[in-house]
């Protein structure tokens, strides 16, 4: 069984940067599609990119090219995520998710514990 | 930028069936999944592959998906399906999650 373990909240402020970790275990990461979704108090969730492990391509939903990037260190079976120019909009609580399935069939079975990011001043 | 639209919220008696739709430009052409979110916890898939359960998942969860219209159904629904409820899709790689339904058993 996957289990994905994500760091603790953070508080920041407008203007910096917030590196989110995700920590793999009953599995390796290098077999795995890691992906990215967000979701905002009260609100919808929200895709925010991944990357399928047969393309080895990442992708990013556009709304966020260019002020996010996902990473990942196989060697410790940990996938991070990275926002930068923080505004207050960003305040959300940020999960990892992946699954077994390839595109275009792909699906989540399994997501972390969620980590709040609060962007104040 | 694809987009798919569902009803903000559902209201079911218990024992009542509950249907959820999910629209999008020719969806019948992509595979849909389901997610169940209930408050504080992360998201669970319910319907995958359009109608695919997952193990562990109640028989009475079912889902359709057929020209701009994707539909999750629950027959006898219960107190415990009251829930946030969202339809995901692929775009062009492209993750897209639907706009959330609601879902009240009164």
């Amino acid at each position: 069984q996957v289990q994905l373990v994500q760091s603790g909240a953070e508080v920041k402020k407008p203007g910096a940067s917030v590196k989110v970790s995700c920590k793999v275990s009953g599995h390796t990461l290098s077999e795995l599609s890691m992906y990215w979704v967000r979701q905002a108090p009260g609100k919808g969730l929200e895709w925010m990119g991944g990357s399928d492990r047969e393309d080895d391509e990442t992708i990013y939903a556009q709304k966020f090219q260019g002020r996010v990037t996902l990473t990942e260190d196989t060697s410790i079976d940990t996938a991070y995520m990275e926002l930068s120019s923080l505004k207050s909009e960003d305040t959300a609580v940020y999960y990892c998710t992946t699954g077994f399935t390839r595109l275009p069939a792909a699906h989540f079975d399994f997501w972390g514990q969620g980590t709040l990011v609060t962007v104040s001043s | 930028s694809y987009e798919l639209t569902q009803p903000p919220s559902v209201s079911v008696s218990p024992g009542q069936t509950a249907s959820i739709t999910c629209s999008g430009d020719k969806l019948g052409d992509k595979y849909v999944c389901w997610y169940q979110q209930k408050p504080g916890q992360s998201p669970v898939v319910v319907i995958y592959q359009d109608n695919k359960r997952p193990s562990g998942i109640p028989e009475r969860f079912s889902g359709s998906n057929s020209g701009n219209t994707a539909t999750l159904t629950i027959s006898g629904t219960q107190a415990m399906d009251e829930a946030d409820y969202y339809c995901q899709a692929w775009d062009s790689g492209t993750g897209v999650f639907g706009t959330g339904t609601k879902v009240t058993v009164l």
